[in-house]
This record gives C-alpha cells, structure tokens and sequence, in this order.
C-alpha cells in the first residue's frame, strides 16, 4: 500500500512570506494526488486535487502544487501567506489500484500577523 | 443544503462501554469512510464501504464495528476492546469508488471522543 510524508511537522512564517509545503510517497502506479486544509474548529476541505494532465494544479484561495512523478512528490506552495492561512494542511495519496486514500501525518502553519 | 453531519460534537464515555458516532450524508455518495485523527499521525482508516451492506477493514479496524443498511449512513461503534479510544473520529463520503476521478473525499465535522 502507498505511503505519505509531509516532512514539516510546523512551520512558522510572517505574513507576505512565500510558503512551500513537502509531500512525497510511496508507489509506483498512478495516483490520485490531494490537498487538504484544517482551519481552526472547521471541517477538514479540499484545497486541490490531481487526478491527470497538466502536473501543475491551482486551487483555492491562491494555493498551488506540483506534481513531479520521477521525484514522487507533490509540493503545496503559495506565493505570499495571510495570516488566515493558519491551518493544518495534509497531504493524501489514493492508489488507482486500490480504494483507500493514505493521509500524510499534517503540517501545521502559523502564520504570524 | 446537502453535506455530512456527525453527531454529537463531543462525547464522553465510561471505560467499558460501547459507544456508537453517527455519520449520515444527503450527497448521494455510494462511498463511507471513518478515520481517526491524532496529534501528530494525520488522519488513519478505519473501516470504508463502497456500497450499501457491504464494508471493508481500514488500517486500525481492530476494537471497533461498522453497519451500511442504508446508503446515507454509517454509524461507527467504539468497543470496549479499542484500547485507546480518546480521539477525534471523521467521516466523509466520496462519489464512488469505481471512478477514479470520482474518489474526492468530503468531510463531516467530526466527533471528538473522551474515555473517562
């Protein structure tokens, strides 16, 4: 079964700061890519998702990642944060091959004002 | 207004005792997951299910149950055997499982879990 590893466990940062947050994996078939935020007290939601095609995703709230297959990994950056931005964020892997979804164990982003 | 609704928010349990979360969802989604989330190790699978009367094993199955007789819900029993209960438990849905560009998955609000 696929793996996950978001290399930051925290990561502080001031506001305008450019963010960039690790993602890598483990399997070697096609994959379903996912972002995924945690804003204080809210819902768990989708940032963006890569199922095929152009391996650079844009998603909400200026959040972009990119997929590179020969490095297995999928990097969630964002040019300049906001402190709204604070959030846990997990990176989440699904093998085409089998139906469960692997989550990475989250990064935690503190923004500071 | 359609969605995942679990219930209650928080709950609180006597150690020993069994203790069922609700997930129900309007999305009309064939697929029901549960996870656990804890500090530090993201989320883990519990149990999922494609479709209805049918469910699988997720990675920590171990000390808890699962029923899916009907399509908008999955209630998620904590047995007594779960030795570690006290968590944050999720549910979400996905269109269906078949499709992959369908696999997205939506999240409920969560339950937080306390074995006193």
């Amino acid at each position: 079964a696929q793996s996950v590893s978001q290399h930051n466990h925290h990561v502080i940062l001031s506001e305008a700061a450019s963010l960039e947050l690790g993602c890598n994996y483990s399997y070697g078939g096609t994959v379903n890519l996912f972002w995924y935020v945690q804003y204080p007290g809210q819902h768990l939601q989708l940032l963006l998702k890569y199922f095929s095609g152009d391996p650079l995703v844009k998603g909400i709230k200026g959040f972009e990642a990119e997929f590179i297959k020969s490095k297995f990994s999928f990097n969630l950056r964002k040019p300049s944060v906001q402190w709204s931005d604070t959030a846990e964020y997990f990176c989440a892997v699904n093998a085409l091959t089998n139906n469960d979804m692997r989550f990475g164990a989250g990064t935690r982003l503190t923004v500071k004002p | 207004d359609g969605g995942i609704t679990q219930s209650p928010k928080y709950l609180f349990r006597k150690e020993g005792q069994n203790v069922t979360l609700s997930c129900e969802q309007n999305l009309n989604h064939d697929a029901m997951y549960w996870y656990r989330q804890d500090p530090g190790q993201g989320l883990r699978l519990i149990y999922y299910s494609q479709i209805v009367n049918d469910f699988q094993k997720g990675d920590i199955a171990e000390g808890y149950s699962v029923s899916r007789e009907k399509k908008e819900s999955f209630p998620l029993t904590v047995t007594s055997a779960q030795k570690n209960p006290t968590a944050f438990y999720l549910c979400a849905s996905s269109i269906d499982l078949a499709l992959a560009s369908a696999r997205e998955q939506f999240f409920g609000p969560g339950t937080r879990l306390t074995v006193l």
